[in-house]
Formats: C-alpha cells, structure tokens, sequence
C-alpha cells in the first residue's frame, strides 16, 4: 500500500506570492492533518480535515487554509507569504477507527521564501 | 493547553549499547495517547511505540520500550541494543483523543540521537 504523498518536495518563493500544497493519503484514510516545522517552533499542529470537512485547526494565521476532496486528497495553501513561513509543512493521514488512530506522515514540502 | 517537554537536545550513545530518552508532558486530560516519532535525514516522520494512557502495561515494539509513568508525567524511550540506523531526531507526541482532537499531535522539541560505531 503506497504510503503519504506531498508534492511538491520542493518549493521556492518570493515574500507576497501564493503557495498551494498537495497532500495524497494513504488508500482508505479519511482524515489529513497538516503540521508547519521549523527550528524556532517546532512542529505545531496547522488543521485537520476528515471527510471534507475542517475539524480542527490550530493558531495560525487565517492566510493558512486548506481544503479535502471527496477522495481524501487535501491541498494547504499559503497567501501572501512571509519570510516567516518558511518551513518544512508535513501531512499525515489516520484512518480514525476509533480507538486505534495513528497518524501516519509524509516526507513533507520544503518551503523556502526569499 | 498540553505540553510536551523533551530535556535532552542531544544523546549519544555506542553502537549495541542502550539509551533512554527522556518526555515528560503536562495536561489535565485523563483518558490521552502518547507517542514516540523517529524523523532521519530523509524527514519522514515514522512512528516508533505508541501508548494508550487507560493501560497500566508498557508498550514494547522490539528494541524499543517505553517506561509510561502517568502519575508523574513521563514517558521514557528506551533503545536496546542500538543501531546505526537508529540515528535521527526523536520526538515524543500527545494526543488527547483519536482523530486528531482538538490541538492535533503535541510534540516535544525533539532530541538529536548520535550512534557512535
């Protein structure tokens, strides 16, 4: 079974600019959280999406927003970027059977903004 | 809001040799999930044991213990008989319910493991 898949691995942009991120989950899994890292903070939880639906969001800026297809696939999208925003984004997929969640991760985007 | 408090920037440790690192987490929840995430240089974030906060038992995934004491609020990793491989930044996570709750994963600030050969 193919595992998480965020493309793109890389992405280079400038301060102002739009950014839009590609999430595929594992086959099956309905729910997708993003998480932003960085050195200075760490991983902090972005939004959840389950079944096309936001569940859960974290404190970030409303210029971090996201999406979830009818096939799970989820895009984030970043506007008018900052010098702040660059980071390493992560997705994760959970198939959310009830007790037995685990979230699974994606190799990530680099995003760098110049 | 929760917190995840991981003291050790760095450990190393011998090849074959064993290490603990160190999680401590604060919350008021009762019922909770904790985990222990292993990122290498390729930035896969890949789960290491998990540990559901109801079980008195510690969970055991191979060379991989954790010693959950959920009095005091700590959950050690334990590597026995490390391996190269092993090398990578090492995060401990909480979660408040399954599905992602209300904050997602927490995680900890990580701690860089060094396998000396």
């Amino acid at each position: 079974k193919a595992g998480v898949t965020q493309t793109p691995r890389y992405l280079i942009k400038t301060r102002g600019q739009q950014v839009t991120l590609s999430c595929s989950p594992i086959s099956g899994h309905r729910s997708v959280s993003w998480y932003q890292q960085t050195p200075g903070q760490g991983l902090q939880f972005l939004f959840e999406y389950f079944s096309e639906t936001q569940r859960n969001k974290g404190n970030f800026p409303g210029r971090f927003s996201g999406r979830q297809f009818s096939n799970s696939r989820s895009e984030m999208n970043v506007s008018t970027l900052e010098l702040g925003d660059s980071a390493l984004y992560l997705c994760a997929s959970s198939l959310y059977l009830g007790r037995s969640n685990i979230q699974y991760f994606g190799a990530g985007t680099r995003l760098s903004v110049l | 809001a929760q917190t995840v408090t991981q003291s050790q920037p760095e450990m190393s440790v011998q090849e074959a040799e064993t290490v603990t690192l160190s999680c401590t987490y604060d919350t008021s929840e009762s019922d909770y999930y904790l985990f222990w995430y292993k990122q290498p240089p390729s930035r896969q974030m890949i789960l290491v044991i998990r540990q559901e906060a109801y079980k008195q038992q510690n969970a055991t995934e191979n060379r991989f213990s954790v010693n959950f004491q959920k009095a005091a609020k700590s959950f050690s990793l334990k590597i026995s008989d490390s391996q190269l491989g092993d090398a990578a930044m090492y995060f401990c996570a909480y979660e408040t319910s399954p599905g992602g709750g209300a904050d997602g994963l927490t995680f900890g600030k990580g701690t860089h493991l060094i396998i000396q050969p």
